[in-house]
């Protein structure tokens, strides 16, 4: 089954202490991405990666990293995290190319950052 | 930068059709697209519609474009229960990748 694999679903942590949360898809999809939703601002777009070994800044990257170093995996690194990265996280992948290629998600992380 | 706008809240009485508005300010956009959020879960694509295209019909969903006025909407015929859920607007522009702006989401509650 094609999907986009988020983990852990949910966690709560404290400030400071570093979390990945992972990310995999089975699409052989070179486009991935790290979205983060929050209420009244809908998705904001992290980082995003064309392939393997290229990411590039989204709209809102502060306090965040990534990595590509495979195709199917694009880890969001929170190396401090703050109060303000509570919210709801959504990986995104899709195959290059026009836009009829719909973004396939995964199922979110809620984290909580207390 | 782009910017995609949509009203927050809709309440419709199922049976009924449902009309969800979006603007946005790119006039370059090339596609663009409803997503549907249930809860709990990842958004899914439900139809997208491409620039030079005015109106798409897909079973129960209508998608009207205003490129004119950048303006989009979904119509959701005969409302069901089932279609509660945060609808996305979505645009992607012609630039050099993929990058598709979301809106705020639009809450449909469906009221038996």
């Amino acid at each position: 089954e094609a999907q986009v694999t988020q983990n852990p679903r949910y966690l709560i942590t404290v400030t400071g202490k570093k979390l990945t949360v992972t990310c995999s898809q089975n699409m052989n999809h070179e486009y991935m991405s790290w979205y983060r939703q929050d209420p009244g601002l809908g998705l904001r777009q992290i980082y995003y990666s064309m392939n393997v070994e290229v990411t590039d800044k989204g709209d809102v990257p502060e306090g965040y990293k990534v990595s590509r170093k495979e195709k199917r995996n694009f880890p969001l690194i929170l190396e401090s995290p703050s109060p303000n990265q509570t919210s709801l996280y959504f990986c995104a992948s899709s195959p290059p190319g026009q836009g009829n290629q719909p973004q396939h998600f995964g199922d979110g992380t809620r984290l909580s950052i207390l | 930068g782009e910017d995609v706008e949509q009203s927050l809240f809709l309440s419709v009485r199922e049976g009924d059709s449902s009309v969800i508005n979006c603007t946005y300010t790119d006039s370059s956009s090339t596609y663009l697209y409803w997503y549907k959020q249930e809860p709990g879960a990842g958004l899914q694509l439900l139809t997208y519609i491409f620039s030079n295209m005015d109106m798409k019909q897909d079973q129960r969903l209508t998608v009207l474009l205003n490129k004119k006025d950048k303006h989009l909407s979904l119509r959701i015929a005969d409302t069901q229960t089932g279609d509660s859920a945060i609808y996305f607007c979505a645009e992607m522009n012609s630039g050099g990748y993929q990058k598709v702006t979301f809106g705020t989401g639009t809450k449909l509650q469906v009221i038996p």
